[in-house]
């Protein structure tokens, strides 16, 4: 089936730095990517459409500054947190959608980002 | 009235046992509609992609739509303790093409207990 793959799985950084987060789509082209952000024990909230070769559309509330979203290929869309703060902390999800497949939407493993 | 709704439960049922998954919604022009499961401190896994109401069966999964009632379900038949996890419902307008966004449930975290 297909599959997505984020990297890296898990990170630390140390507060004020910038932590970048990949997300592939290993057997398909996905021209679009979602981002969403997990808290424990909630549901996935959407924080930007990844278009690609096109600027991220930033669901409402989401700081575009903070979180730069770029889709370079039709396979790889990666996510920066800069300045990152501990409040930044989550899980991080991102998902592709394959145009091969009725658009149906596959997820990565997700990433964890612990700040300190 | 939130667009889609899912009770979190948390549901515990014993191994064997068939277990109903339920999500409402509100937003008639919802067309799309998937079940994920997801384990703890994972990614969600697609199960189940529908896009009718009726049924549609995949080994001991059965996600059932009725767009009349604006009412999907999930059941499991024969459960496992494999299969505890959080399950979450999603949905989506198919607007825009592959731009198209899924509104999540809240998700239903359920335990099979050997």
């Amino acid at each position: 089936g297909a599959v997505v793959s984020q990297h890296p799985s898990r990170v630390i950084c140390k507060s004020g730095t910038s932590v970048k987060i990949e997300c592939r789509s290993l057997d398909f082209q996905a021209t679009t990517m979602f981002w969403y952000r997990q808290f424990p024990k909630k549901s996935l909230m959407l924080m930007a459409t990844s278009n690609e070769g096109s600027k991220a559309t930033y669901e409402q509330g989401v700081e575009k500054d903070k979180f730069l979203i770029n889709h370079a290929s039709l396979t790889l869309s990666t996510l920066t947190v800069t300045s990152a703060h501990p409040e930044d902390s989550s899980f991080y999800i991102c998902s592709a959608s394959n145009t091969g497949a009725g658009n149906t939407i596959y997820f990565g493993e997700g990433s964890w980002l612990t700040v300190v | 009235q939130k667009e889609v709704e899912q009770d979190p439960g948390p549901l515990s049922v014993p191994e064997g046992a068939i277990v109903s998954l339920n999500c409402t919604y509100s937003n008639s022009a919802f067309q799309y509609f998937m079940w994920y499961r997801q384990y703890s401190r994972k990614g969600p896994e697609l199960l189940m992609y529908t896009y009718s109401s009726g049924n549609k069966e995949d080994g001991r999964f059965t996600a059932q739509v009725d767009k009349s009632s604006k009412y999907i379900s999930l059941f499991i038949r024969d459960s496992q303790p494999s299969d505890s996890a959080t399950y979450l419902c999603a949905i989506a307008d198919g607007s825009g093409g592959s731009n198209y966004k899924l509104t999540f449930g809240k998700g239903t975290l359920l335990t099979v207990n050997p």
